[in-house]
């Protein structure tokens, strides 16, 4: 596609379950990002990969919170034994550099995750 | 901290005049800016962007100002449109051309007034 998909763009899950949400980059993007967006703020950091290596994960608010993209195209977030907190907007987007040298980060619809 | 600040969550303006929004920011480091726009149910989407070694960018109707000395950059629309209602983030990366992580604002939400 022209764009960053994500699937799903929907999800409910009771207290304790595992969830895994998945993003389309860009073909040919090297750069992908993930970022949490709680209702009213802006989008926050969570991890950041170049190809299949994850180069940031100082975003990732605990343990529970993993991502991986094995073959440096599709990117994956799973967060175990979800919590109420993790109630947010889950953003991925990817860039690559273009001819003027800058990345730009192009951000897909998100996925909004509700936790009760 | 908050080292991306957009100090008005909302502002309206008449369709045809300039729309103003502003940002402030703490961190010395950033040296990339950009600004995304977005619409609700969807992701943001950029707008227009500013490295550190300008003060101006220009783009259509859209022009980013920035002050590296008062840590200040500043959006117009001119001339504003129905369509240009949404909330608009202001983003910095300390990265000179992007490719890091992107630090946000809270938005603001900007209303055109028919």
């Amino acid at each position: 596609g022209a764009g960053v998909s994500q699937s799903p763009r929907y999800k409910v899950a009771k207290r304790g379950q595992d969830v895994a949400l998945r993003c389309d980059p860009i073909s040919g993007h090297v750069s992908l990002f993930w970022y949490q967006q709680a209702l009213g703020q802006g989008p926050e950091f969570l991890t950041y990969f170049q190809n299949e290596a994850q180069l940031d994960k100082s975003g990732l608010p605990s343990d529970r919170f993993f991502a991986e993209r094995p073959e440096g195209s599709v990117s994956t977030l799973k967060i175990q034994r979800t919590q109420q907190e993790d109630s947010a907007v889950y953003l991925c987007a990817s860039s690559t550099r273009d001819r003027f040298g800058t990345d730009t980060q192009y951000f897909g619809p998100g996925t909004r995750l509700t936790v009760l | 901290d908050q080292q991306v600040k957009q100090n008005s969550p909302s502002l309206s303006v008449q369709e045809g005049r300039i729309s103003i929004l502003n940002c402030d920011y703490t961190n010395s480091m950033f040296d990339y800016f950009l600004w995304y726009k977005k619409y609700p149910a969807e992701g943001p989407t950029f707008l227009i962007s500013i490295s550190s070694i300008k003060d101006k960018n220009e783009d259509g109707r859209f022009t980013v100002f920035l002050n590296k000395s008062a840590k200040h950059l500043s959006l117009h629309i001119v001339p504003s449109q129905p369509g240009d209602s949404a909330v608009y983030f202001c983003a910095a990366s300390a990265a000179p051309f992007g490719n890091e992580k992107l630090t946000f604002g809270t938005g603001t939400r900007l209303t055109i007034i028919p």
